[in-house]
């Protein structure tokens, strides 16, 4: 099956500067990669998402990479600022005879200090 | 428009006790997920239903039961709960079942066994 690993875990960064998380998958399938952000004690809200045929997207200071060959993405946080610190999550679309789902990287902790 | 509605929000049980999680989402989206959520684990799928009436298992099936009874409503049930249980589970769906469509999240039902 779908195998998600996300990195790093945690992540500090001084306000101003860029983040970067970096996830990878297994299945060569997986055609749909969105990203998520989870505030202290709520419910995961997509923040961007990628689909296979298109290399980068951005929306203002959000931007994520997909290498198709390589099977990794990747989520860029340019000129962070406090409210950016929470818990990303990367996942990646599965496709069967019973449907389609969403697999889970483990989530990266986003630290921004002003 | 409610989205996603997860009841209860909160529960303790005993080991052993039996109960179900209630999740009905009112966007007329064919498929729904059940994910738990624990520290440093990220997001991992319990089951999940591409349309009414039919089910499948994902990462972390053993110890729970769903129901799609109707479009709407998507129930999981712990018939005999153990501490391992211990978790927030997230109730998500989709509006339709091909890829590259967001989840959308319910707010968690924090559940905790002693």
């Amino acid at each position: 099956g779908e195998n998600v690993e996300q990195h790093p875990s945690t992540l500090s960064v001084q306000e101003g500067d860029s983040a970067v998380i970096k996830c990878t998958y297994s299945d060569s399938a997986s055609n749909y990669f969105p990203w998520y952000k989870q505030e202290l004690g709520k419910r995961p809200q997509l923040i961007i998402d990628i689909r296979s045929n298109v290399g980068e997207k951005k929306d203002q200071r959000i931007a994520v990479t997909l290498n198709k060959t390589a099977k990794h993405f990747s989520l860029h946080i340019t000129e962070t600022q406090p409210e950016d610190s929470a818990v990303y999550f990367c996942a990646a679309s599965i496709s069967d005879q019973a449907g389609t789902a969403l697999i889970f990287g483990k989530g990266t902790t986003l630290s921004v200090s002003s | 428009n409610a989205g996603v509605t997860q009841t209860p929000k909160f529960q303790v049980l005993k080991t052993g006790q039996s109960m179900t999680l209630q999740c009905a989402q009112d966007m007329n989206h064919n498929s729904m997920y059940w994910y738990r959520q624990d520290p440093g684990m990220g997001l991992r799928l319990i089951y999940y239903s591409a349309s009414e009436g039919t089910t499948d298992k994902g990462e972390v099936p053993n110890g729970y039961n769903v129901s799609r009874l109707n479009k709407r409503e998507f129930s999981l049930r712990l018939e005999s709960a153990a501490p391992s249980q211990t978790s927030v589970y997230f109730c998500a769906s989709i509006r339709t079942g091909g890829s590259g469509s967001p989840l959308h999240f319910g707010n968690g039902t924090r559940l905790t066994v002693t």
